[in-house]
């Protein structure tokens, strides 16, 4: 399973654009990155996935370079309801929750 | 209704104790996970179905059992609670398409 790397924390304010990058250096030629987004105590919440290029959502848009071994979660215009753990997953799409789920970055939005 | 719930929502329990935590689901999926998660840190997966009669170990299943009575039904068993299996636990679901549907957690607390 492909091992990822974020950043633990970052901090942001009301209407700004924040990107949040994960490398996942030894990504399979067959794996999804997918991300996740979780408020205390409460279950993880799917945000979007991405195979290559670019995917953008209602919420999000996934980056993934060429090379698929880093991509940037953008999330635009964010607001104080933002604030959360963002995690990265990097594995098969039929074995999802085989995903391991690295600490997440802790995202901060201030007024 | 949540699509994936779990019972009990907070549990308090003394060592040496079995604990059931059990999950139902009313989406339909054949997958079903259990996961663990420590303050501060990221889920961890403990026991994942496939189907009714498929029951594979994750990451760290020492002192977990799991049960899949059903297509929609998916319970873990503490048979002798410790200390250290205090945490939220996360009963999580899959259709094999990439998106976790995640149950809004289970609280144990073994004194």
């Amino acid at each position: 399973l492909a091992k990822t790397t974020q950043p633990i924390s970052m901090d942001s304010y009301e209407g700004q654009e924040v990107n949040i990058t994960c490398s996942h250096n030894n990504i399979a030629t067959n794996d999804y990155i997918t991300w996740y987004q979780q408020f205390p105590s409460q279950g993880p919440r799917f945000i979007i996935q991405g195979y290559k290029t670019k995917v953008t959502n209602e919420v999000a848009s996934l980056f993934i370079p060429a090379d698929r071994k880093s991509s940037t979660l953008s999330l635009p215009r964010v607001s104080l309801s933002d604030t959360a753990v963002y995690y990265c997953l990097v594995g098969g799409r039929t074995n999802a929750g085989k995903s391991t789920f690295g600490d997440g970055t802790t995202l901060t939005v201030k007024p | 209704d949540a699509d994936v719930t779990q019972t009990p929502r907070n549990r308090i329990t003394k060592t040496g104790k079995r604990i059931m935590l059990e999950c139902s689901q009313t989406k339909g999926h054949d997958r079903m996970y259990w996961y663990r998660q420590d303050p501060g840190l990221g889920l961890q997966l403990i026991y994942y179905s496939f189907d009714v009669k498929d029951i594979n170990k994750g990451e760290i299943s020492d002192g977990y059992s799991v049960s899949r009575q059903a297509q929609a039904k998916f319970s873990l068993s503490l048979e002798s609670a410790i200390p250290n299996q205090t945490a939220l636990y996360f009963c999580a679901t899959s259709s094999g398409g990439g998106e976790l549907f995640f149950g809004e957690g289970s609280r144990l607390t073994v004194l």
